[in-house]
């Protein structure tokens, strides 16, 4: 069964570069039939979209965040990362890795995990 | 973006009850509208995708309904472990958009 886990620093200093991995297992990143995206959720607001990478390395990001994120795949470790730059406190939030298939919804996430933008 | 904007958010039930959550879109997304299922501490579970699809494994007392701007979800009779927060997320454009969430609790 396919699992995802996210890992990476809970505690971020404003200015700085947020970033966390997703490790896929019980399955493989490279298949053609998914990509392989992150989301967050700020404390007490909905779900936000952040983007999404394929595992050919082609990606979307929101626009909205568009100018200070990367999202790359390694598929030799069957993980794939975010990173957001320049962080302030309005990037606190739970980050989620998710697969999205077909039908452009997400079917399988991982628990996320809390990061904290504060020095 | 695309807006989408649920309602309520919140609403109290009994188990056994029948609950319908709305959401609306703020441009015509067909039918790509999905809902998903969140509780404390937990990743969101997908529910309904294609408006009015059951996700394998979802019990069939969810349904989904809508199209175009205006969509439903339906609980036909609630279950203690249905008490949670629901959402809803368009997927015709991007960006994805998330509605903010109606919170089911028990009355």
């Amino acid at each position: 069964q396919l699992q995802l886990q996210e890992s990476g620093p809970g505690l971020v200093k404003p200015s700085e570069t947020l970033s966390l991995t997703c490790t896929v297992s019980g399955g493989s990143i490279s298949s053609s039939s998914y990509y392989w995206d992150w989301m967050r959720r700020p404390p007490g607001k909905g779900l936000e979209w952040i983007g999404s990478v394929y595992y050919t390395g082609s990606t979307y990001y929101n626009p909205s965040l568009k100018s200070r994120v990367i999202i790359s795949v390694d598929t030799s470790k069957n993980q794939f990362s975010v990173k957001l730059s320049s962080v302030t406190a309005a990037d606190t939030a739970v980050y989620y890795c998710a697969r999205r298939v077909g039908s452009r919804t997400f079917d399988i996430w991982g628990q996320g995990t809390m990061v904290t933008v504060s020095s | 973006d695309i807006q989408m904007t649920q309602s309520p958010s919140f609403v109290s039930a009994s188990v056994g009850d029948r609950v319908t959550i709305t959401c609306r879109a703020s441009q015509g997304i067909s039918s790509w509208l999905a809902w998903y299922q969140q509780k404390p501490g937990k990743a969101p579970k997908l529910l309904i995708y294609a408006a009015s699809s059951l996700q394998s494994g979802v019990p069939s007392r969810f349904s989904g309904s809508g199209s175009g701007t205006d969509f439903t979800l339906t609980i036909s009779s609630l279950q203690p472990e249905d008490f949670a927060t629901y959402c809803c997320q368009q997927a015709n454009s991007f960006p994805y958009t998330f509605g903010q969430g109606t919170k089911l609790e028990i009355k």
